[in-house]
Parts: structure tokens; sequence; C-alpha cells
């Protein structure tokens, strides 16, 4: 069974950094890339960035809003994918998902329960 | 970005009922569209990918057609735990982008 779980996530202040981590079981970690997304209610629902498979070159890609701050990484020994958040900003508070994002469809069809990011003073 | 424009942002109805929701594209995408099911505390779950395509273990009540840039999501003989909330998102380029989210509540 494909499982992913994310752990990581609390209470920072502003400024401050965070790293979050997604536990992968179920399939060959190595083979797929790994997506975060995250939703907040102010926000809604946006892509945070992704990791190519080291197959793929495992190179990254991020929104424009994070770009610069976030920073996703994977240990494909351990099967799990980082998403480490520096800078912080209040507007960073939102439930953090990850996904395998395959490069075939479909491409996020498995995600994780989310882990809670609240940035506040 | 390419924005996506869904409707309703809510919607009542009936065990039994036929339901749709739509998703229109800022720009055309092909058929690079899915449709998820949101419970609070649980994994969004893939409906349809590929605009069409029925994810395994999904019923088939649950159908998606579309292509270009406008795209349906129908749901025929509701049932009680069809009533969630459900997005669609495109995968055509990064940045991904959601709609805004269809809320399906029992009338």
């Amino acid at each position: 069974e494909v499982q992913l779980v994310e752990s990581g996530g609390g209470l920072e202040q502003p400024g401050r950094s965070l790293r979050l981590s997604c536990a992968a079981s179920g399939f060959t970690f190595g083979d797929f890339a790994v997506s975060w997304f995250r939703q907040s209610p102010g926000m809604g629902r946006e892509w945070v960035g992704f990791i190519r498979s080291k197959r793929n070159g495992g190179t990254t890609e991020y929104a424009a809003s994070v770009k610069g701050r976030f920073t996703i990484s994977r240990d494909d020994s351990r099967s799990i994918a980082y998403l480490q958040m520096s800078s912080l900003k209040v507007e960073d508070t939102a439930v953090y998902y990850c996904t395998r994002h395959s490069m075939t469809k479909p491409s996020f069809d498995f995600w994780g329960q989310g882990t809670l990011v609240t940035v506040s003073s | 970005a390419i924005q996506m424009t869904q409707s309703p942002s809510s919607l009542s109805a009936s065990v039994g009922d036929r339901v749709t929701i739509t998703c229109r594209a800022s720009q055309g995408i092909i058929n690079n569209l899915n449709w998820y099911q949101y419970k609070p505390g649980k994994a969004p779950k893939l409906l349809i990918f590929a605009a069409s395509r029925l994810q395994s273990g999904v019923p088939s009540r649950f159908s998606g057609s579309g292509s270009g840039t406008d795209f349906t999501l129908t749901i025929t003989s509701l049932q009680p735990e069809d009533f969630a909330t459900y997005y669609c998102l495109h995968d055509y380029i990064y940045p991904y982008t959601f709609g805004q989210g269809t809320k399906l509540e029992i009338k």
C-alpha cells in the first residue's frame, strides 16, 4: 500500500526556519518525483515545489512565493523527502502536503494527510 | 500562471442526485486536468486524471470530461460518502494550480 506521511509541522516565529519530512512507503521511492503543496484559509491550495527523481537529474522547481526561501531535498536510501523552510512569513501558515509525483499520468496520485505549520509571533 | 476557475463554490444535493462541477482554465491545457475529493483530516483522493480517466478503485458514478479549457466532473447517484469538497488541479506545466473548490453538502 502506497503511503506518504508528513511530519515536522508546528508553531514557529516569523523569520525562523522549519523542516518538514515526507516519509514514503509501498513503492520504489527513487523512481518518482515528490511535490509539496499547501492549503491555507487565506491563500487556498497552492503548489509549493517539487524535486525530480535522481534518474531525471534530482533537480528542483519552486513556486515564486517560496523561491529562495524553501528548499526541497530527498534521501532515497531512507525514502524521505524534505521541505526546508527558511525566512518564514505569517502567510506561510498552512497545512503542507507531500505527493508522489509521476512524470506519466496520473501525476499526483497519492497524497499524505498533511502537517500544519503555523507562523506567528 | 494558469488560472483555474471552478464553479459552483458550494452545492446542496440529496442522496441519489446527479451533480456537475466545472473548471475553466485561463489557457488551453489539453487534457491535463485532475479531480480530487477532500475530506478534513484525510489525504486528498484522486478521482479523475487526464480529464476523463477514472483512477483505479474509484466508483464508476464519478466521471470527467472536457479538453482545452473547459472541464466537468459529474457524480451520478450521489451516495452519503460523496459529501465532501472537490478540487480540480491542472498538471499541464508548473506552477500547477487549483480551482477554488466546491463544497458538496447534503440538502
